[in-house]
């Protein structure tokens, strides 16, 4: 299947700094990423869906001031968590549709930790 | 609103058991129906998907079984191994470019 590179894995910021994360599709052109959050224990929530070339979408309730998205290329986005505070600390993952087909590929994820 | 609705949420099976996890969802628009096998620290892999005009769908020891009229579908794992301990989400979408509506997951422990 698609692979979808996620890095880094996991990382540890202080209090008020910025972390990007970056989502790669390695084999195929992906339009649309799909941007989740997961806290311990619970499912994984939509946060926002970027689109190449336009302004990503935001869920209710998801700063977009906060959670910078960056879809610049069709195999390139970005999430940039900008001044982040400890209730930022999650698993955050970007997840592609292959070209239109309901099937999803996802990232290995990113386990962010704000101290 | 929950539109995916998983049950139920941890499970406790024995090594050779089956394992049967259901959802039901709410919206007669999702057309697609995968499961997500998801270990600890890493992001959800693929199991199985089905889609509304096939009943039930089986690929090696996991089995979907899909209830359109009820709005229900589950899983079915045979032969439960210690390695198949993880957590398992349902899902659903849209054909095309639409996000995932996950459930709320199910944590599985198979015992030896």
């Amino acid at each position: 299947g698609a692979v979808v590179s996620q890095h880094p894995s996991r990382v540890i910021c202080k209090s008020g700094t910025s972390v990007k994360i970056e989502c790669r599709s390695l084999d195929f052109q992906a339009t649309t990423m799909f941007w989740y959050r997961q806290f311990p224990k619970q499912s994984l929530m939509l946060m926002a869906t970027s689109n190449e070339g336009s302004k990503a979408t935001y869920e209710q309730g998801v700063e977009k001031d906060k959670f910078l998205i960056n879809h610049a290329s069709l195999t390139l986005s970005t999430l940039t968590v900008t001044s982040a505070h400890p209730e930022d600390s999650s698993f955050y993952i970007c997840s592609a549709p292959d070209r239109g087909a309901a099937e999803a590929f996802f990232g290995q994820g990113t386990r962010l930790t704000v101290v | 609103q929950q539109q995916v609705k998983q049950s139920p949420q941890s499970l406790i099976v024995q090594k050779g058991g089956i394992s049967i996890i259901n959802c039901a969802y709410e919206n007669t628009a999702f057309d697609y129906f995968p499961w997500y096998q998801q270990f600890p620290g890493k992001g959800p892999a693929l199991l199985i998907a089905i889609r509304p005009d096939v009943s039930e769908k089986k690929e090696g020891r996991f089995t979907i079984s899909f209830n359109k009229s009820a709005k229900q579908f589950s899983l079915h794992i045979m032969d439960s191994q210690p390695g198949d301990s993880a957590t398992y989400f349902c899902a659903a979408s849209y054909s095309g470019n639409t996000p995932l509506v996950f459930g709320k997951g199910t944590r599985l422990s198979v015992i030896a």
